[in-house]
């Protein structure tokens, strides 16, 4: 079973512009949560989706959305970037919102 | 309160001895500690779990003993082997909302 892919791996843009970030979810998986982590902060949950539905958000300002498509794949976009969202965006797949999470590569964004 | 605090930030261990993580909550609604492994380029893997109803749980090498009247669990890897050398985060969650709430991470290395 393939696992949680996260594309692109490696991203640059710069201060000001957007970004949008994919993940596909290990098959059958319906639910998809969104963490950030840096060396500062760690890892901090972003957001959770669930049947389409954003279940949950955590303390990020509204630059920061996602959404979730009928096929339970996941896109969140971050407007008007800043220096310190550089940062690795993993995404975690699970079966619905009380299973275990398995977790993407992440994508390396780096804002300069 | 939401806080999960994890301690060390860093350990050496010696091939073949025993690696102790600690973590502390404060949160006591929090029903659900797992436990994940990162390593470089990686996202975290779970590694394994517990819940209040247990006060240890053995996998392998790897036990997670849970102190629910200190609010305290920890990470024990016995025999540690050179591949265990990653970066090891605890967490904990509560109810069906499984927001995970993380520790800030562990920086494990094991000498040959």
């Amino acid at each position: 079973k393939a696992g949680v892919t996260q594309t692109p791996r490696y991203l640059i843009k710069t201060r000001g512009q957007q970004v949008t970030l994919s993940c596909s979810p290990i098959s059958g998986h319906r639910s998809v949560s969104w963490y950030q982590q840096t060396p500062g902060q760690g890892l901090q949950f972003l957001f959770e989706y669930f049947s389409e539905t954003q279940r949950n958000k955590g303390n990020f300002p509204g630059r920061f959305s996602g959404r979730q498509f009928s096929n339970s794949r996941s896109e969140m976009n971050v407007s008007t970037l800043e220096l310190g969202d550089s940062a690795l965006y993993l995404c975690a797949s699970s079966l619905d919102p009380s299973s275990e999470q398995y977790f993407g590569p992440g994508t390396r964004l780096t804002v300069t | 309160q939401q806080q999960v605090k994890q301690s060390p930030q860093s350990l050496i261990v010696q091939k073949g001895g025993i690696s102790i993580i600690n973590c502390a909550y404060e949160n006591t609604a929090f029903d659900y500690f797992p436990w994940y492994q990162q390593f470089p380029g990686k996202g975290p893997a779970l590694l394994i779990a517990i819940r209040p109803d247990v006060s240890e749980k053995k996998e392998g090498r790897f036990t997670i003993s849970f102190n629910k009247s200190a609010k305290q669990f920890s990470l024990h890897i016995m025999d540690s082997q050179p591949g265990d050398s990653a970066t090891y985060f605890c967490a904990a969650s509560k109810g069906s909302n499984y927001q995970l709430i993380w520790g800030a991470g562990t920086k494990l290395i094991i000498k040959p």
